[in-house]
Parts: structure tokens; C-alpha cells; sequence
């Protein structure tokens, strides 16, 4: 079956480091987003990976490791407009299906002052 | 600018009725896709369509219907058969190259009073 795990809540300090993981068990592997969701409003995207390892995109890097079906997302020098759930989505192979994504349920992140 | 249009933006039901929920895209994007989006849970899949004239069910289209007579326009209707219907509902939509990430509308409020 298709599972994607993430944390439900994390708390961080402004101008802090925060990592948040996300795992997956999925029919196939082609490729896995990130997105970030203020409350009532759309997901926007912030990240793509497809091979191992770390893209980076300003203060926000993901990392994947296909063989661990483990991916992270890393925000640095956290600004409290980063507060927000954050989707850890997995595209796989669903007969045939385009662009079809598994969504995990989120993980919701308060920055502090 | 190019983008993603839902409406209404809130909308309000009576047991009983069917409502049409309207998603517009002018990306020139090929598949789009809908999505509900509860509390506590992931977003899962309604319904989505590849090309023109051609949708699929997704994991939980029980309830629901959608047409796709034009590129620009995929328009999802809750019928009186969806037991659950109070949620966010997206729309979104992605090209076929690149990564094919999604693009997302602003989302529809539903309230079934």
C-alpha cells in the first residue's frame, strides 16, 4: 500500500534551523515535492527531488534517499512567515497515471520569536 | 499572470443538494486534478484528467462527478450522495514535462449545514 509518514507539529525559534522528515512506502518512485500550506490558503511548491541527495533553493534545501524511502526538508535562518504546514508528496507509479501524487498529512510548523 | 481560479471561494449547503464547484486554468496545462483536503489528513484524490475528454477516479470519487469539455475547465460536482461533504476542496493542475509539479487554486470552502 502507499504510506507517507511526517511529523504532525514542530516548534522552532526565529533565525533557527529546522528539519523535518518525511518517509514513504509507495508503488514505485518518481520523484518526491514539497509544499508549503499557509492555513486556508493553497500549497505552494518548494522543492523537487528524483536522485539521491541535497537540492538546495535559498534557505530551503530537501534531501531524498531513495534506498531508505526518506526525504527531509531543511529551512534555515527561520523567519516567522515560515509558519505553515509543509506536505511531503510522493509521485509513483499508479497504472499509468500522470503526475498522480501520494500526499502526507502534513506537519505544521510555529516559528517563535 | 497565468494561474489557477476557484469559486465561489466559500459555499454553503443543505443536505440534500448538489453543488458545482468552479476550477478555470489558463497554464495551458493538460492534466488537472481535485483534490479535499480535511483536518488531520493528507489531501486525497477525487478525480483527474489527462486530456480533454478523459478522467479518471481517484481514491475517494464516490459522491462526486466531473466533466472536462475543455482544456481550460474541470468542474467538480458534490452530489447528495456524498455522506461527507463539509471540507476544503482543490483544484489543481500540472504540464506533462518538467517535473510536473502542481499548481493550485486557491480552494473552495464547503459547508453543509
Amino acid at each position: 500500500g502507499q504510506n507517507i509518514d511526517q511529523p504532525t507539529e514542530m516548534t522552532a525559534t526565529e533565525g533557527a534551523i529546522v528539519q523535518i522528515n518525511c518517509t514513504y512506502q509507495t508503488s514505485g518512485f518518481n520523484g518526491l515535492f514539497w509544499y508549503q500550506q499557509h492555513a486556508g490558503e493553497a500549497p505552494t511548491f518548494l522543492s523537487y527531488n528524483v536522485l539521491d541527495g541535497l537540492e538546495e533553493k535559498g534557505r530551503f534545501s530537501s534531501f531524498l534517499s531513495r534506498s531508505k524511502g526518506y526525504s527531509y526538508l531543511l529551512l534555515k535562518e527561520l523567519q516567522m512567515k515560515d509558519s505553515a504546514s509543509y506536505l511531503c508528496a510522493v509521485r509513483g507509479n499508479y497504472g499509468g497515471a500522470t503526475n498522480k501524487l501520494i500526499f502526507g498529512t502534513g506537519t505544521l510548523l510555529a516559528v517563535q520569536p | 499572470d497565468g494561474g489557477i481560479t476557484q469559486s465561489p471561494k466559500y459555499l454553503f449547503r443543505k443536505e440534500g443538494q448538489n453543488v458545482t464547484l468552479s476550477c478555470e486554468q489558463n497554464l495551458n496545462h493538460d492534466a488537472m486534478y481535485w483534490y479535499r483536503q480535511d483536518p488531520g489528513q493528507g489531501l486525497r484524490l477525487i478525480y483527474y484528467s489527462q486530456i480533454v475528454n478523459d478522467f479518471q477516479k481517484g481514491d475517494i470519487a464516490e459522491g462526486y462527478s466531473v466533466s472536462r469539455e475543455k482544456k481550460e475547465s474541470f468542474p467538480l460536482t458534490v452530489t447528495s450522495a456524498q455522506k461527507n461533504p463539509t471540507a476544503f476542496y482543490l483544484c489543481a493542475s500540472s504540464r506533462k514535462t518538467g517535473t510536473g509539479e502542481l499548481f493550485f487554486g486557491e480552494g473552495s470552502r464547503l459547508t453543509v449545514l
